[in-house]
């Protein structure tokens, strides 16, 4: 069974880092390029970083370039998402996904 | 950034009754390898997004034929046919043909 676990999450002050890691497991993690999609309180799917199968290539959504940076450990099956700079905008659950799998998702909040 | 409009915004649909929902591209979602990377996502109320449909009009594993999709270039539709209760949540196609990938705002299906 494939399964995608998230953690990490919690609430956060303006300008302060956090970073999440979502664990795979029932699939050949290295064999996917993996991808950050997060989700505001009642607002719809924004993608928010992509990163290749060897790690060796990462994309990211304008609004988070310089802030944020997605890695992986294939070795670990883990996936990473370090958030630097954290604004009250980024307040979001965040889900890990291959694009056909997802995980249950983990809540950011960004608040003073 | 490539914008997906999807129409409508909600539906009331008869459980057994036919769903029909549009999403459109501001360019052209065919990739220059020839595939067009346009795909249907369910997200059910409190749970992650589930892959209905990839690539257009490929049922993902374990999705019933009463999903079906179809369309090309810049037009595209999900069809639900025989909507059963689980069908209810919101629908949300995503483009992964360009940088940066897009969702588009989601239509909310409710059963009548």
């Amino acid at each position: 069974e494939v399964q995608l676990v998230e953690s990490g999450g919690v609430l956060v002050q303006p300008g302060r880092s956090m970073k999440l890691s979502c664990a795979a497991s029932g699939f050949t993690f290295s064999s996917f390029p993996m991808a950050w999609v997060r989700q505001a309180p009642t607002k719809g799917l924004e993608w928010v970083a992509t990163i290749s199968t060897s790690g060796g290539s990462t994309y990211y959504r304008d609004s988070v370039k310089g802030r944020f940076t997605i890695s992986r450990d294939n070795a670990k099956s883990t996936l990473y998402l370090q958030m630097d700079s954290l604004r009250s905008e980024d307040t979001a659950t965040y889900y890990c996904t291959t694009y056909e799998w997802w995980g249950q998702g983990v809540m950011v909040t960004v608040s003073s | 950034d490539v914008v997906l409009t999807q129409t409508p915004v909600s539906l009331l649909i008869s459980l057994g009754g036919q769903a029909s929902i549009s999403c459109r591209s501001s360019q052209s979602l065919v990739h220059s390898n020839g595939n067009t990377y346009l795909h249907w996502y369910l997200q059910k109320p409190g749970q992650s997004p589930q892959l209905l449909i990839y690539q257009v009009s490929n049922r993902f594993s374990g999705i019933p034929d009463r999903f079906s999709g179809s369309g090309s270039g810049t037009d595209f539709t999900l069809k639900i046919s025989r909507v059963e209760p689980e069908d209810l949540g919101v629908y949300y196609c995503l483009q992964r043909t360009h940088n940066p990938l897009t969702f588009g705002s989601g239509t909310k299906l409710e059963i009548k």
